[in-house]
């Protein structure tokens, strides 16, 4: 079965630095994708970025940006010019590719609390 | 396009009630799911339908129930509610094979006294 591991519990980051966030994941999976989601205090999932593990460059979306790295199993996501509204928990998340049957569910991490001082 | 949307939002029940949270999409999606959020958990699966017509258990089904009753709507049903259950219900959707993404609706918060 699949694992997705998110070992920071909580982070804190001042306003307009970077911060990253990091998720760990066990599959025996070649094929797959990886997604990081956003809740804010609103409690609406919202999806932040993809990564399909059969590209090898790293995922971008304006702010947002992942370090894929595929062998050691580890998918980062760095926030830059870090925003009040970028406050939220973050959690990763794995969906198996589209070979391996008609279950796309996601397995998600135990999510990262991000705090973004003044 | 509103996307997936759930009914209620809020809902407190006493231990050994029933109810049936509510899930509509409007995007013409195939595959439905429910999640059950947690504190320090993550999003855990509890059923989900790869496509109108059928059902099928995740990781954490015993004390639920679903119907997938049409391609729009999946609702997932407490026979008798236990305070184990008092959690946020996510329903979410996804088109299929070629994209990838799951869409949620804005959660269900359920309190089981």
């Amino acid at each position: 079965a699949q694992t997705v591991t998110q070992s920071q519990p909580e982070m804190s980051v001042q306003e307009a630095e970077t911060v990253t966030l990091s998720c760990t994941y066990d599959t025996s999976e070649s094929d797959y994708y990886l997604f990081w989601y956003k809740q804010p205090p609103s409690r609406q999932m919202i999806l932040v970025i993809r990564q399909e593990a059969y590209k090898q460059q790293n995922a971008t979306e304006n702010r947002f940006s992942v370090n894929f790295q595929k062998a050691a199993k580890s998918f980062s996501l760095k926030i830059s010019d870090s925003q009040l509204g970028d406050a939220a928990m973050y959690f990763c998340a794995y969906r198996r590719g589209n070979s391996g049957g008609s279950n796309y569910k996601l397995t998600f991490g135990k999510g990262t609390l991000l705090t973004v001082n003044p | 396009n509103a996307g997936v949307t759930q009914t209620p939002k809020f809902q407190v029940l006493k231990t050994g009630q029933s109810m049936t949270l509510q899930c509509a999409q409007d995007m013409n999606h195939n595959s439905m799911y429910w999640y059950r959020q947690d504190p320090g958990m993550g999003l855990r699966l509890i059923y989900y339908s790869a496509s109108e017509g059928t059902t099928d258990k995740g990781e954490v089904p015993n004390g639920y129930n679903v119907s997938r009753l049409n391609k729009r709507e999946f609702s997932l049903r407490l026979e008798s509610a236990a305070p184990s259950q008092t959690s946020v219900y996510f329903c979410a959707s996804i088109r299929g094979r070629a994209l990838p993404e799951q869409y949620f609706g804005p959660g269900t918060r359920l309190t089981v006294t």
